[in-house]
């Protein structure tokens, strides 16, 4: 496609839920992030990787989050038995080449996840 | 680690009149770059303007310009000429320059509603 595409736009989940999300970044990009962003708040790093790899997920926030993109291409956030806490818009974005230079970061329009 | 501070929680303007958003950052780097995104309620971040730090010309996109004060730590966004579909959400964000490693994430600042009165 034109731009970075994920699903599902919204997801409700109920307390305890595992949930998938998913980034389809611009075809050819090598770089892929991932964002979490708080009602009100600014974005917030949770984990990026180049190709196949996961170089940093410094800021996924417990070990119920986990990220792949196993092909490099698409990406999965995977948040296991969710909390209130988790409740959020996830956005995803993505870069043709290594996020080293002055390359430009294009954003999907997230999926805004809430845990009842 | 470095930090990005939006103080103006929301602000106001008249449509075609001028607004400036403000934008402080911590950092003990010399070489990075600072940007503006636009969020509109299609949630989707837009880059609205884009500045080096080792370039003393503020950068201008059309309507949208920056006052980036290295010393000071400042960097403001001027919009002139506001129109309605201008109103957004406005991210105040930085990146380091070093190359990609872990503290070369982009990190954003709360930021400010653009509302535009007609």
């Amino acid at each position: 496609g034109a731009g970075v595409s994920q699903s599902p736009r919204y997801k409700v989940a109920k307390r305890g839920q595992d949930v998938a999300l998913r980034c389809d970044p611009i075809s050819g990009h090598v770089s892929l992030f991932w964002y979490q962003q708080a009602l009100g708040q600014g974005p917030e790093f949770l984990t990026y990787f180049q190709n196949e790899a996961q170089l940093d997920k410094s800021g996924l926030p417990s070990d119920r989050f986990f990220a792949e993109r196993p092909e490099g291409s698409v990406s999965t956030l995977k948040i296991q038995r969710t909390q209130q806490e988790d409740s959020a818009v996830y956005l995803c974005a993505s870069s043709l080449v290594q996020f080293a230079t002055n390359e430009k970061l294009f954003f999907g329009s997230g999926t805004q996840l809430s845990v009842l | 680690a470095q930090t990005v501070t939006q103080s103006q929680p929301e602000m106001s303007v008249q449509e075609a009149e001028t607004v400036t958003l403000s934008c402080t950052y911590d950092t003990s780097e010399s070489d990075y770059y600072l940007f503006w995104y636009k969020q509109p309620p299609s949630r989707q971040m837009i880059l609205v303007i884009r500045q080096e730090a080792y370039k003393q010309q503020n950068a201008t996109e059309n309507r949208f310009s920056v006052n980036f004060q290295k010393a000071a730590k400042s960097f403001s966004l001027k919009i002139s000429d506001s129109q309605l579909g201008d109103a957004a959400m406005y991210f105040c964000a930085y990146r380091s320059a070093r190359g990609w490693d872990r503290d070369d994430k982009i990190i954003f600042g709360k930021g400010t509603r653009l509302h535009i009165l007609p």
